[in-house]
């Protein structure tokens, strides 16, 4: 069965530090990736998908970037952070391969700018 | 794009009580209809979805209907219980390669015991 893992759950950075949020899926092969953010009793905004190695399409303008390094593997990077970027992020995948489009979350992390 | 709006932002209602959700969507090529289901501090994870070549289904508790017409879908949730307490999402999405879904913006079910 297919698995997603992302890390770390929990992060707490000072505003201007670097961010580097990872994610990897298990058991499919090239699927489509997700990063989205929420904040607080908000719903669900998408920032990034992949639908390969290297294939970033980016949903909204901002600090953070996103890469895709290998099949499974999702990143999510600032070089700089800002209060604002505080929130749950979650990767996502779904599989390319089949219709439905079905979207899988990974279990999120929580991102605190102090 | 397309644009998914999602009715009530809140709900609450008393244990056993029937919870209705509705959403509506405007790009009449969407052909996939799931619901998340978000517990405080969690994952969204699927309870239910339906295809456009479907108008009801049914999955003990929980029903999603869909009116391809009129461009709406609902979740229908009966017998209400304290545990069905959760932040609900409605989606639409075009069976494409980048597989994007469209969120609404949730809604906070409350069930009162």
């Amino acid at each position: 069965s297919q698995t997603i893992h992302q890390w770390p759950a929990t992060l707490v950075q000072p505003v201007g530090s670097p961010l580097s949020l990872e994610c990897t899926v298990e058991g499919t092969s090239n699927p489509n990736l997700y990063w989205y953010r929420q904040a607080a009793g908000r719903g669900l905004q998408l920032l990034f998908y992949s639908v390969g190695i290297g294939q970033i399409s980016s949903e909204v303008p901002q600090n953070l970037s996103a890469s895709r390094p290998q099949d499974r593997q999702f990143i999510l990077s600032s070089k700089k952070l800002l209060l604002s970027d505080s929130g749950f992020y979650l990767c996502a995948w779904s599989a390319s391969w089949r219709g439905g489009n079905t979207i899988y979350f990974g279990e999120g992390s929580w991102l605190t700018v102090v | 794009g397309e644009n998914v709006e999602q009715h009530p932002s809140t709900l609450s209602v008393q244990e056993g009580d029937s919870a209705v959700i509705k959403c509506t969507y405007s790009d009449s090529a969407s052909n996939y209809f799931p619901w998340y289901k978000q517990e405080l501090g969690k994952r969204p994870q699927l309870i239910i979805d339906i295809r456009s070549n479907v108008g009801e289904k049914k999955d003990q508790r929980i029903a999603v209907t869909l009116n391809k017409t009129a461009k709406h879908f609902s979740l229908h949730i009966t017998e209400t219980q304290p545990e069905d307490s959760a932040v609900y999402f409605c989606a639409a999405s075009i069976n494409t390669n980048a597989g994007k879904s469209t969120f609404g913006d949730g809604t906070t079910l409350t069930v009162k015991p």
